[in-house]
């Protein structure tokens, strides 16, 4: 079983800041918060990823809390082309990712 | 090549086939991973070779269901006497090393009928 949780489903306005928020309150300390996104169709693709520090990429921003009992994915300007569902997920490492039902994110015009 | 690359695309079976879905991972990369999504679901790990050597296959639902990788580059998983509920698409990933990103292919979606 997965273990963090995500919202079902959410919708951002084109333009706007897209907040996507996880729990993952039984992550061990080793354990990395790793994002990925499906968009309908196509395979996963990775978006970033952090142990503790808040990370920053091209594609978005990674905010974990303190106790790292939660994180949430930041998409700064979100496009249309950012509708996808989008997973939390927590690793040791990317052998072997238990992913859960991810969150879908709707970005409309 | 640029990326992943998985194929056939798109692959029915009558029930009881065997069938073989091959991937082709990034040139250089170490890891190779598959993984099998049902529809609406998240992806369920399956395998995961290092090299050649296959170091994870707790997630293969049976035996019927058998990956290889001989020279270390591409890789096939194959299902025999395939049933309906393999019907899925199966994702091939591979990565350089652990604990970096790792990247997807389009995936083949099985359809069993």
């Amino acid at each position: 079983d997965a273990k963090t949780t995500q919202p079902t489903s959410m919708d951002c306005a084109e333009g706007r800041a897209a907040n996507l928020p996880c729990n993952h309150s039984t992550i061990s300390g080793n354990e990395y918060v790793y994002w990925y996104r499906q968009i309908h169709s196509q395979g996963p693709q990775y978006i970033i990823h952090g142990l503790k520090n808040n990370e920053t990429n091209e594609m978005a921003s990674l905010i974990i809390t303190e106790d790292r009992k939660s994180s949430t994915l930041i998409l700064p300007h979100a496009t249309l082309r950012d509708t996808a569902v989008y997973y939390c997920i927590n690793a040791g490492n990317n052998r072997k990712l238990i992913w859960g039902l991810g969150t879908s994110l709707a970005v409309n015009p | 090549g640029a990326g992943v690359s998985q194929s056939p695309r798109y692959k029915v079976a009558k029930r009881g086939q065997d069938v073989a879905l091959r991937c082709d991972p990034i040139s250089g990369h170490v890891s190779l991973f598959w993984y099998q999504q049902a529809l609406g679901q998240g992806p369920e790990f399956l395998t995961y070779f290092q090299n050649e050597a296959q170091l994870d296959k707790s997630g293969l639902p049976s035996d019927r269901f058998f990956a290889e990788r001989p020279e270390g580059s591409v890789s096939t998983l194959k299902i025999q006497r395939t049933q309906q509920e393999d019907s899925a698409v199966y994702l091939c990933a591979s990565s350089s090393v652990l604990g970096t990103e790792a990247f997807f292919g389009q995936g083949t979606r099985l359809t069993v009928v």
